[in-house]
Order: C-alpha cells, then sequence, then structure tokens
C-alpha cells in the first residue's frame, strides 16, 4: 500500500518570505512523488517530480522540493513567496498504476 | 491541444437521476482515472483504467460504474444519484510508466439535491 501525509492543512507566510509544505510518504519500492498546485475552479497542475538522482528537485514557477529517504519526506520550498502562489498544493505518491494524492494544503500568501 | 477534457462542467440532478460524465483525452496516454474531491477529503479514485480495455475500482468506487470506451475515452455512470455523491469529479490521464505525471481535467461539479 502506498500513502501520502500532508501534516499542514493550512500555511500562512507573507509576501517575500520563504515557504515550505510539508510532505511524508509511505511505499514499498521506488518512490515516484509528485507535487501539484490547483487554482480556484481549477484542475490539478504539475509543478514538479521526483524519480531518482538529484535530491533537489526544480519545478515550474521557481518551486523546488527537497526529496529526503530517511526521513521518508518530499517537503515543496520556495524561496520568496509571491501573492499568486496562494492555491492549494497537493503531494502525490505513485508505486503503482494509480497516483495517490494527499490531503492538500492551502498556502495563503499575505502581501 | 485540449488536454484532457470533461463535460459538462456543472450539473444539478435529483436524487435518483442518472447521468454521465464525459472525459476525452488527446495525449495517446494509456491510463485513465476518475476522482472525487471533497472539502477536507483531498482526492479520492473512484475507478481507474489502467490500460485500454481494462478497468478496476478505486477507493470509492460505490455508486458508479465505469466504461473505457476507446483508448481516448473513459466515462462514469451514475446510475441512482444521492446527496452523497455532490462533489467536484476529476478525470485525469497518463502514461503507464510509474513516474509520469498525471493530468487533470477542469472537473464537473455535480449537484445532488
Amino acid at each position: 500500500a502506498q500513502s501520502v501525509a500532508q501534516p499542514e492543512d493550512q500555511v500562512n507566510v507573507a509576501e517575500g518570505n520563504p515557504l515550505t509544505v510539508k510532505c511524508t510518504y509511505s511505499v514499498s519500492g521506488n518512490p515516484y512523488l509528485f507535487w501539484y498546485v490547483q487554482y480556484p475552479n481549477r484542475g490539478l497542475q504539475f509543478l514538479l517530480k521526483y524519480i531518482t538522482g538529484d535530491n533537489l528537485v526544480k519545478g515550474s514557477y521557481g518551486f523546488e522540493a527537497e526529496f529526503n529517504k530517511s526521513q521518508t519526506s518530499f517537503h515543496l520550498k520556495k524561496p520568496s513567496a509571491l501573492v499568486s502562489d496562494s492555491a492549494l498544493y497537493f503531494c502525490a505518491v505513485r508505486g503503482s498504476y494509480i497516483p495517490t494524492f494527499g490531503r492538500g494544503t492551502s498556502l495563503i500568501v499575505h502581501p | 491541444n485540449a488536454g484532457v477534457t470533461q463535460t459538462p462542467k456543472f450539473q444539478v440532478l435529483k436524487t435518483g437521476q442518472s447521468m454521465t460524465l464525459q472525459c476525452a483525452q488527446d495525449m495517446n496516454h494509456n491510463s485513465m482515472y476518475w476522482y472525487r474531491q471533497d472539502p477536507g477529503m483531498g482526492l479520492r479514485l473512484i475507478y481507474y483504467s489502467a490500460s485500454e480495455g481494462t478497468t478496476d475500482k478505486g477507493e470509492v468506487p460505490n455508486g458508479y460504474n465505469v466504461s473505457r470506451l476507446n483508448k481516448r475515452e473513459f466515462s462514469l455512470r451514475l446510475e441512482s444519484a444521492a446527496p452523497s455523491q455532490t462533489s467536484v469529479y476529476f478525470c485525469a490521464s497518463s502514461e503507464l510508466g510509474f513516474g509520469t505525471e498525471a493530468f487533470f481535467g477542469q472537473g464537473t461539479r455535480l449537484t445532488v439535491v
């Protein structure tokens, strides 16, 4: 079985400050990890993924994520938050045909 | 490219009515999925089709049926709608490989009264 946990329902950050959205996972075998973003009334959009290799993965819109095998974590980060980053963020793991998603974290960036 | 297209975008049903949600993708993907999104619950898988000709139950299949009509199309049917099926429904597609990302449609907002 595979699972994803996003421990924070909401993250608040001031514009210009760094942001972190947390994700931990459980999967047998190699972890394939993903981050998606959802803007209001839209479908999910792919941000970045980890398959193998460098533990720091860079993605769209200046986001990056750090894979930590020992802590089974895949936290999403951005050095300087923008108000336009405010959205719902989902972490996902895929160790089979089925991607499994976390419950989502609402990111609110305050001006 | 259209990507993943879902119809309709909005629907209101009366309890007991039936309807089919349509999904089509133009990326030649092998795998397709139906999820429902409810507040505080995240995305829950209803059914999936790993490849053309196959369908399997996900986490919450009760009250739903699916048809993989061809490689492009994957429909979701509610035979007798219930208020508990009020939700936002998303169709997604991806390649077979585990390291491939999913592409999502815009969603169908369904209300059952």
